[in-house]
């Protein structure tokens, strides 16, 4: 049973770009979840998503960003106009359809803006 | 709203000393608690969670941890750690009957000298 999986595992961008990073989760898990790690910070939530639906984006910053889990393929987070800030990486998790799921991690998309 | 802290940032130990790493986390709730771990290189894992039941609870690799729901604390605790346990260890907590987005602490980097 494959683990969750990202792609790519590094993304350099430059200002003003756009950066699109996909997460498929492990097989028989509905729910996604987006987080990011800031240099020296722990891990921040950002989305929660289950198979074409937004569940909560509290997480999200207002603008720039988007997330998406389509019926079919893998969960998208987009980032559009990249700036130096969002150089951070990335990681994925997925878990069960239940109410009290372990999450299961990627490892994560490491994204550098020049 | 929920806050996660850990109170060591780096910690150094020889190989065989005993490992206490703290968690303390802010919700007047239910919770559920985790603690992940991050090698070098490498993406999140599991160590051990509680959702109910039995406070002291036991992961892999020996480390087990203890909820004083007293305290708000879920510490974090091996015996005699080995060079193989020098990583990022993450302690998190998640709402119960939420969606289960995790709030992790800012992590401790935990170096082990042979």
């Amino acid at each position: 049973n494959a683990g969750v999986m990202q792609n790519p595992r590094h993304l350099v961008r430059r200002r003003g770009q756009e950066a699109r990073l996909r997460c498929s989760p492990m097989k028989g898990h509905s729910h996604v979840y987006w987080y990011r790690q800031l240099p020296e910070e722990g891990l921040k939530f950002m989305v929660y998503l289950q198979k074409e639906n937004i569940i909560d984006e509290s997480g999200m910053p207002k603008e720039r960003f988007s997330a998406e889990f389509p019926k079919e393929g893998p969960s998208i987070l987009r980032i559009q106009q990249v700036v130096r800030g969002d150089s951070a990486a990335y990681f994925c998790a997925s878990s069960p359809p239940d109410t009290v799921g372990t999450q299961y991690f990627g490892p994560g998309t490491r994204l550098l803006v020049l | 709203a929920q806050s996660v802290s850990q109170h060591n940032h780096h910690v150094i130990l020889s190989e065989a000393a005993s490992l206490e790493l703290g968690c303390n986390y802010s919700y007047g709730g239910t919770v559920n608690l985790f603690w992940y771990v991050q090698y070098p290189g490498q993406h999140l894992q599991l160590l051990l969670k509680y959702f109910s039941g039995d406070p002291l609870v036991k992961g892999i690799k020996g480390f087990e941890a203890e909820f004083i729901k007293s305290k708000f604390s879920f510490n974090l605790r091996k015996p005699s750690v080995q060079w193989s346990d020098t990583a990022e260890y993450f302690c998190a907590v998640s709402v119960s009957g939420g969606y289960n987005k995790l709030i992790f602490g800012a992590g401790t980097r935990l170096a082990v000298h042979p």
